[in-house]
């Protein structure tokens, strides 16, 4: 069964302004990862977030979980073009050797 | 590129043909995965080979056969199929059950006529 859900499914920004995504999930992690996929390509993995952490910064991207709320945001400061893409929140169940990955938001950086 | 090859890019096959989807990982990794993804659905997990075994088969038709024969080298073998299996089908790989996070191929956009 699918388990992350993200908001929105599509995002469109100006250049430089900054994008936020969240995922919502259902059941216990033992981490919480972000990929990006640009059109009819492969997923490109970003960061990984673990059930024990809330907060992870990697370059311009910002990722933050709330085990409590079972949700994650992804920030994207000073967005570019070259951003747009899918992006998908992808989760691993504590005894699970699979991750679930959710329906993933849209976003296009409008120059 | 991410160290995990697929080939073909595109196929075009008719529902009576017979053809096959290869993955390449070079990552020394132990785990393989097929994903497909329609359009508007999220992506679907199709199998799992941990060390070449297949651990997981999530309920795909037989018309989608997998086989793996080392841990660098998936293959999807596909026979007699549907025009709604007409996708972008992605391989993966991973180690440790993907607790790092898994590497993609690039896919193989398929459509069958």
């Amino acid at each position: 069964s699918q388990q992350g859900e993200e908001d929105p499914q599509a995002l469109s920004i100006q250049e430089g302004e900054n994008a936020t995504m969240n995922c919502s999930y259902k059941t216990s992690i033992n981490n919480l990862q972000w990929y990006r996929q640009n059109s009819g390509r492969g997923l490109v993995h970003l960061i990984l977030i673990r059930s024990n952490e809330r907060e992870k910064h990697s370059g311009r991207l910002r990722v933050t979980l709330d085990t409590s709320k079972k949700s994650s945001s992804l920030l994207i400061t000073a967005s570019r073009a070259a951003d747009t893409a899918s992006y998908f929140c992808a989760t691993l169940g504590g005894g699970a050797q699979k991750l679930v990955f959710g329906q993933g938001t849209r976003l296009t950086i409008n120059p | 590129e991410t160290g995990v090859t697929q080939t073909p890019r595109h196929l075009v096959m008719g529902m009576t043909n017979k053809k096959s989807l290869k993955c390449e990982q070079h990552l020394g990794h132990n785990a393989m995965y097929w994903y497909k993804q329609s359009a508007k659905k999220p992506l679907e997990l199709m199998f799992v080979y941990n060390f070449k075994e297949q651990t997981e088969n999530n309920s795909v038709p037989s018309r989608f056969s997998p086989e793996c024969p080392n841990s660098s080298h998936l293959f999807l073998h596909l026979h007699t199929l549907q025009p709604e299996d007409s996708a972008l089908y992605l391989c993966a790989s991973s180690q440790e059950g993907g607790r790092e996070g898994y590497t993609f191929g690039s896919g193989t956009r398929l459509t069958v006529v």
